[in-house]
Parts: C-alpha cells; structure tokens; sequence
C-alpha cells in the first residue's frame, strides 16, 4: 500500500509565521503535489513537483513556496501566515511518466492562522 | 482551460436507495477521468477510474461510473447505498496531453440515513 504521510494532522499559527508543512511518500514516486481543500472549493492545485528540486506552479501558488530535496519529501512553505491560508492541505503522490496515474493522498493538515 | 463541474453540493437519501452524482467536465481532448472518495476523518482515495476501452467503469463498494464522451460527463452511481456510503465524493478529469495538473470538482457530500 501506498503510503503518503503527512507529518502535522493540527496546526495553529499566528498571522505572519512562516510556517512548514512536511510530506513523505514511501512508494518512490516521481510526482508529489499539494492542494488545499476548502468545502465548496473542491482541491486546488498549489503545487506540484516530478523530480527532485523540481517544481510547477499550480492554480494558487501566491503566498506558499515548496521544496524537494528528496524524491521521497515535498514541503509546503506559508513565508508569512495569512488568516485566508486557515485550511485543509493535503499532499499526495504519483507516478511519473504518464498523465493518468492515480493518485494517492496523505490525511491531510488542518492549518489555522489567527 | 480544464473545469469540473458537480452538480450536487449535498446529497441526503435513505438506505437501499439508488444514488447518481453528476460530474461534467470542459476539455476537447482525451481525458482521463476519476472519482475519489473521502470518508469522514479518512483521506481521500480512489473509487474508480476511466482511462480508456469500456465507457462503463466499475470500482469498489458497488459503485460505478459511465463516461458518455458526447455529453462530457461521467456520472457516479450506486444502485442501492448503504450507511457505510456517507462521504464526500469528488469528482477528477486529467488531460491526457497535458502537464500533470488533474482538476477536481467542488465535491458532493452525501448524507446516507440509517
């Protein structure tokens, strides 16, 4: 089974903290991604990653930044907390080579910014 | 550009009762076509998958989905829910041709009474 784990389930922060969300897959996946999930929003796509050290914009990148200095770890920056960042971030991964691979999410983080 | 559409945001049927989720899609090309799942304090996962052959795609729990290419639509069904089936269900188009960015629906929650 796929694993996506993701390593902080809560969080509260505080307006203009820079904050780190961690992420590792155990099934050597190529791509990784981070989508935010608001109700009535659906997932949107903050960023993505298909090597190492590589890394595209998504939908939504203002505000956040990402880093992948393993294949197994992507990580999701706020470099300054806002109190319209208070979401659920989910971070998944997937195959590379192809479009159509599934994808596999973490339990995603719940970030409150006060 | 790439769009899903749901048209449910909540769904409330009673046990034994037949279920089908709208799900439309904007995109001209080849697409491949997914419905993820989310249990209520789980993360999401697959339900099932379009990628190409039969447009009818069965996937776990009984659930299925058919792709009609003409009306740009791939609809979930379910012909009798259960408890167990309340969840938030969404609804993912990929681009074949495109990059890896797959697009998700707002989500349909569905309330099953017991």
């Amino acid at each position: 089974d796929v694993k996506v784990t993701q390593s902080s389930r809560y969080l509260v922060k505080r307006t203009g903290e820079k904050v780190f969300l961690e992420c590792v897959q155990d099934m050597d996946h190529e791509n990784m991604f981070w989508y935010r999930q608001d109700p009535g929003l659906g997932l949107r796509l903050i960023y993505f990653s298909y090597d190492v050290k590589m890394k595209e914009k998504g939908d939504i990148p203002e505000g956040y930044s990402v880093s992948r200095e393993k294949k197994e770890r992507f990580s999701l920056i706020l470099e300054s907390a806002s109190t319209n960042q208070t979401s659920m971030y989910l971070c998944a991964s997937s195959l590379g080579g192809g479009t159509g691979n599934t994808i596999y999410f973490g339990e995603g983080s719940w970030l409150t910014v006060v | 550009a790439q769009s899903v559409s749901q048209h449910n945001h909540h769904v409330i049927l009673s046990e034994a009762a037949s279920l089908e989720l709208g799900c439309n899609y904007s995109y001209g090309g080849t697409v491949n076509l997914f419905w993820y799942v989310q249990y209520p304090g789980q993360h999401l996962q697959l339900l099932l998958k379009y990628f190409s052959g039969d447009p009818l795609v069965k996937g776990i729990k009984g659930f299925e989905a058919e792709f009609i290419k003409s009306k740009f639509s791939f609809n979930l069904r379910k012909p009798s829910v259960q408890w167990s089936d309340t969840a938030e269900y969404f609804c993912a188009v990929n681009a074949r041709t495109g990059g890896f960015k797959t697009i998700f629906g707002a989500g349909t929650r569905l309330f099953v009474k017991a």
